[in-house]
């Protein structure tokens, strides 16, 4: 079984710039999550949906972060503008659904500099 | 709100050694307790969990047990080999669609031969 697959596997960019990530979860899971990880700490989460809704987005930074997962498959992340505190690795779970193991991508490190 | 504490690395053993890997958590309810494992170049994966007070989680020689009564959960294994070198998070989660997931900053492990 394929796992969570991710891309690009790292980005550097100038801050004010913008960023997009991509995610293609396991097939047939229900739920994805978004979380960054700065250098350092946990993972943070930053948006959960289910399907193609939202479930939680109360920690995502609206003012420069979006996401979205349209066809309830796979998803995009965007930063716009990009700041230099966004460095971090980002990462994309997958579960079948909300109450279920949550399978990790290998993440998307980004530098701003 | 909750969080999740656990001992500063990194940690250097040699093979065959006991770990012992220390967390401790604050929590307003029963959250359920998990450990993650990121191998070098990989992504996140649940290496055990417990769901309720005096449960054991264990997986792959490691073992874990929830202590409610010193809000612990501290990771052992008796035998370390080098294959088991990575990053071990520690997280809890009191709801049960997992959107408030909440992970230690990691302790990076390295075994030598």
């Amino acid at each position: 079984e394929a796992g969570v697959a991710q891309s690009p596997r790292y980005k550097i960019i100038e801050k004010r710039q913008s960023v997009a990530f991509w995610c293609n979860p396991i097939s047939g899971h229900a739920t994805l999550y978004w979380y960054q990880q700065i250098l350092g700490q946990g993972p943070k989460l930053l948006i959960q949906f289910q399907n193609n809704g939202v479930v939680d987005d109360s920690q995502l930074p609206k003012d420069r972060f979006s996401a979205e997962r349209l066809k309830g498959v796979d998803s995009t992340l965007k930063i716009q503008p990009a700041k230099l505190e966004d460095s971090a690795v980002y990462l994309c779970a997958s579960s079948l659904d909300l109450l279920n193991e949550q399978f990790f991508g290998p993440g998307t490190r980004l530098t701003v500099l | 709100g909750n969080s999740v504490t656990q001992m500063e690395g990194p940690v250097t053993l040699s093979e065959e050694a006991f770990l012992t890997i220390n967390c401790t958590y604050t929590a307003t309810g029963y959250p359920s307790l998990f450990w993650y494992v990121q191998y070098p170049g990989e992504g996140l994966q649940l290496l055990l969990k417990a769901t309720k007070a005096d449960d054991k989680g264990s997986n792959k020689g490691f073992e874990a047990t929830y202590r409610k009564e010193t809000t612990s959960f501290h990771l052992e294994k008796g035998s370390v080999q080098v294959s088991d070198s990575a990053v071990y998070f520690c997280a809890l989660s009191e709801s049960r669609n997992n959107n408030d997931m909440r992970f230690g900053a990691g302790t990076r492990l390295t075994v030598k031969p």
